[in-house]
């Protein structure tokens, strides 16, 4: 089955630039999402498609995708983007949903 | 305001059964194919299924399969996982979502706040 994967962590200084990044084959043909969870809550959708941001997500997310990767991007990251991210997609052969390993961000 | 409940989960021991509910309010249920995805304490995310508006297509992650059956029932708006031959590694926090697609992209929004399922002896 296919597999999306995340660096374990990274950290960022507050208000600098941060990027985020998915890899896997299924990114080849498919968007990935983007979710954002804090410690004791549900995960959040912050990005979806070429570069879709939901309603209420601030305009610092931004997303793109080239090749077998897909980023998310925080411009200006702020305290409460301290969160896991994990991204998602569909596996092209099994088209079961796959989820990304996760990433920690830590805003220092 | 788009809203999801899970409910059902509990302290169960393994090889036995549970069924999970998810109640669905703020849009229309019937449009959207749902999901369960879970949450070992202290993992990622897994997605675990999916079913398709009308029932139709159905989907199951292959740790899942044979053992969980997802269904729906568009008049009550709900959402439900039945869940068999339950094991340690089932434990896990289960969330259910209402997925949305278009354009090789899907997303999963909302999610609910998830419904703790304990497999232990």
């Amino acid at each position: 089955s296919s597999e999306l994967t995340q660096d374990p962590a990274v950290s960022v200084a507050l208000g600098q630039t941060v990027r985020i990044t998915c890899q896997g084959d299924s990114l080849r043909t498919y968007y990935a999402s983007w979710y954002q969870q804090k410690p004791g809550q549900a995960p959040l959708l912050v990005m979806y498609g070429k570069h879709n941001r939901p309603s209420g997500i601030p305009d610092r997310f931004s997303g793109s995708s080239s090749g077998n990767t897909a980023s998310l991007t925080i411009t200006g990251a702020q305290a409460e983007d301290e969160a896991d991210y994990y991204c998602n997609s569909r596996d092209s052969s099994s088209k079961h949903y796959v989820f990304g390993t996760g990433t920690k961000v830590t805003v220092l | 305001e788009v809203q999801l409940v899970e409910s059902g989960g509990a302290l169960v021991q393994p090889g036995r059964s549970l069924r999970l509910s998810c109640a669905a309010s703020g849009f229309k249920f019937d449009d959207y194919a749902m999901h369960w995805v879970r949450q070992a304490p202290g993992k990622g995310l897994e997605w675990v299924s999916s079913i398709s508006w009308n029932s139709g297509n159905i989907d199951y992650a292959d740790s899942v399969k044979g053992r969980f059956t997802i269904s729906r029932d568009n008049a009550k708006n709900s959402l439900y996982m039945q869940m068999n031959s339950l094991r340690a590694e089932d434990t896990a926090l289960y969330y259910c979502a209402k997925v949305s697609s278009g354009g090789y992209s899907w997303w999963f929004d909302p999610w609910g706040q998830g419904t703790l399922v304990t497999v232990s002896s």
